[in-house]
Parts: C-alpha cells; structure tokens; sequence
C-alpha cells in the first residue's frame, strides 16, 4: 500500500537550514507528484510546493526564495531544503501524495515536528 | 490567493446532524468540475481525506460523510455525528496555485 514518512532534525537553529526528506512506498515518483505541506502548532495547513512526477516543481510564493524541493527516484525519496529559518517556520510538516489531476492530497506521511530555535 | 473562510467551532450533539461550511473569495469551480475538498484531522494526527471535488466520497470514508455546494460556497455533512468524528475539518481548493486551505472547523460536543 501507498506509504509516505518525514525525517529530519527536530530542532533548528535560527537564520540556519532546513532539510527534510519523504521516504515513499507503494508508488512510483516518476508517476505520483508530492507535495510539502506544514502545519505550525494550533494553527491552519500551508501548502508548501511539490515536485511533479516529470520533476518540475511548484512553489508557494510567500516562501518561493527559500524553498528548493527535489527527489532521488532510484530512493523513492523527495527532499525539501529551506534556508534562512525563523521561529514563525516552526510547525509540523507533511509530505502528501497529490492524485493524478494534482487536485488535492490522498495520501499523507505521519509528519515531522520542526521546532526552530536558539 | 483564494481565501476560504470557516467557522473555527462547531458545536454537536451525538446523533445529530453537522453541517461545516466553507466559503471561497472567488469561485473554485470549472464548468461543472467544483475544485473544493474536504479533510479530517484528529489531535497528533495527519489530515485525512473525506470528499475529494466537492462530493465524491474518498475510499474507506463511511457514507454518513457527504459534501455539496459549487461556486464559492461548499458544505461538509455529517450525518449522524459519532464519538469517532470529533475531529477538526479543513476545506482546500485546486481552483488556482497555490492550492489553499481554509482555516479548520473543530467539531466539539455540546
């Protein structure tokens, strides 16, 4: 069955990077688009960009100069870097399977917390 | 961005019927392809996906969970609520990039 999980630090330091990977199961990258999406505690969901499974990729805007998604098909893995973190990027974040149409998210990974901090 | 706004609490009896609505600020629909869904999210737990286009029913999601609406504005039911549902409940659109979500509605028991 389809399977996604997040790694990475749990904690890092401020103005420094983060890196991320998902790990997938069940499907091919080459055929399945995915997506980072986070959620800081208590609040609402951000989408944060995805890479399509022709390896183009997509970015929010609000976060489009610090954000650089990628993957390693032959790992069946998709990597997220983000540079220059604050505390405000604090949150828990997802990777999410987009379905065919790149419409909405039918698979997630459990999520992993990312607290930024000195 | 397309901003979709929900009402941050609803409050429900068990048994009942629970209706979560969601408002675009501009339309989310194409023809008659309605770019609206709908995901449950239980404390410490990743969102799941209950409605995907407005009304179709996500694989494994009981048929007690339907959605409808077009245009702007869209609707989560619930019918009955059970204990399993409290949960929070975010809309999301694919109208345009970046795909949005709204705010979250967390169902409580009165």
């Amino acid at each position: 069955q389809v399977q996604l999980k997040e790694s990475g630090p749990g904690l890092v330091q401020p103005s420094q990077t983060l890196s991320l990977t998902c790990t997938v199961s069940g499907l091919s990258l080459t055929s399945n688009s995915v997506s980072w999406i986070r959620q800081p505690p208590g609040k609402g969901l951000e989408w944060m960009g995805v890479i399509w499974s022709n390896g183009g990729t997509d970015y929010n805007s609000a976060i489009k100069s610090r954000l650089s998604i990628s993957r390693d098909t032959s790992k069946s893995q998709v990597f997220l870097k983000m540079n220059s973190l604050q505390t405000e990027d604090t949150a828990m974040y997802f990777c999410a399977r987009m379905d065919y149409s790149g419409d909405y998210f039918d698979y997630w990974g459990q999520g992993v917390m990312v607290t930024v901090s000195s | 961005d397309i901003v979709l706004t929900q009402s941050p609490v609803l409050a429900v009896s068990l048994g009942q019927r629970a209706t979560i609505s969601c408002r675009a600020s501009q339309s989310v629909s194409i023809s008659s392809i309605n770019l609206m869904h709908w995901y449950q999210q239980k404390p410490g737990q990743q969102p799941k996906l209950l409605i995907y286009r407005a009304s179709n029913l996500a694989s494994g999601i009981p048929a007690r969970f339907s959605g409808s609406g077009s245009g702007t504005d869209f609707t989560l039911t619930i019918d009955p609520v059970q204990a399993d549902d409290i949960a929070a409940y975010y809309c999301q659109q694919s109208r345009e990039s970046p795909p949005t979500f709204g705010g979250g509605t967390k169902l409580e028991l009165k």
